[in-house]
């Protein structure tokens, strides 16, 4: 069983272009976190979608940055006129459920962004 | 501000020896906690949880404990291996989809 799958693992971008982050999530599981990780810190919650819907953004800047699970195909974190300070680890994790307290919480091994 | 921390961000252990990383956490409604470690370049990596009902909990070669009177969490590493080198995070969950993660302890094994 393949685990949670995110492309590309390492991008670097010049500040004002667009950032496409992707992720897939285990075969089975429906629900999709983003997270956010600065260099010598904790991962910090962004997004959580299921499909077709954005379940809670509270964690996601207002603005430039966008996230969606579509019926068929990845999710996609998005980042539009990146800044130096976006660069950091996006990490994506899937679960079957949408309860955290099951242990059964798979995390990616990251998308690295470096804004020159 | 962060509802989870670590006492300390490095720590360096013999081979052999037993580690213990300590977790202070403020929200005391937290009833679920997690112990990830992640390796160089990789994701957040399960190691153990428990949930709030337990003081105890026992894995492979590891042990967390739970003190909910001074909030604090400590993960013990039985005969540390240098494959056990990596960050750990301690992460609280209070029963919705969220995990709020400590910065993390940096664990190196010394041969």
């Amino acid at each position: 069983n393949a685990g949670v799958m995110q492309n590309p693992r390492h991008l670097v971008r010049r500040r004002g272009q667009e950032a496409r982050l992707r992720c897939s999530p285990m075969k089975g599981h429906s629900h999709v976190y983003w997270y956010r990780q600065l260099p010598e810190e904790g991962l910090k919650f962004m997004v959580y979608l299921q499909k077709e819907n954005i379940i809670d953004e509270s964690g996601m800047p207002k603005e430039r940055f966008s996230a969606e699970f579509p019926k068929e195909g990845p999710s996609i974190l998005r980042i539009q006129q990146v800044v130096r300070g976006d660069s950091a680890a996006y990490f994506c994790a899937s679960s079957a459920t949408g309860l955290m307290n099951t242990g059964e919480l798979f995390f990616g091994e990251g998308s690295r962004l470096t804004v020159l | 501000g962060e509802s989870v921390g670590l006492h300390l961000p490095t720590l360096s252990v013999q081979e052999g020896d037993n580690s213990i990383i300590n977790c202070a956490y403020s929200n005391s409604a937290s009833d679920y906690f997690i112990w990830y470690k992640q390796e160089s370049g990789k994701g957040p990596q399960f190691i153990i949880d428990i949930r709030s009902n337990m003081d105890k909990r026992q894995g492979q070669r590891v042990t967390v404990l739970l003190n909910k009177t001074v909030k604090h969490l400590s993960l013990q590493i039985a005969a540390t291996q240098p494959g056990d080198s990596a960050v750990y995070f301690c992460a609280e969950n209070n029963g919705d989809y969220k995990l709020s993660f400590g910065a993390g302890t940096t664990v190196t094994v010394r041969a």
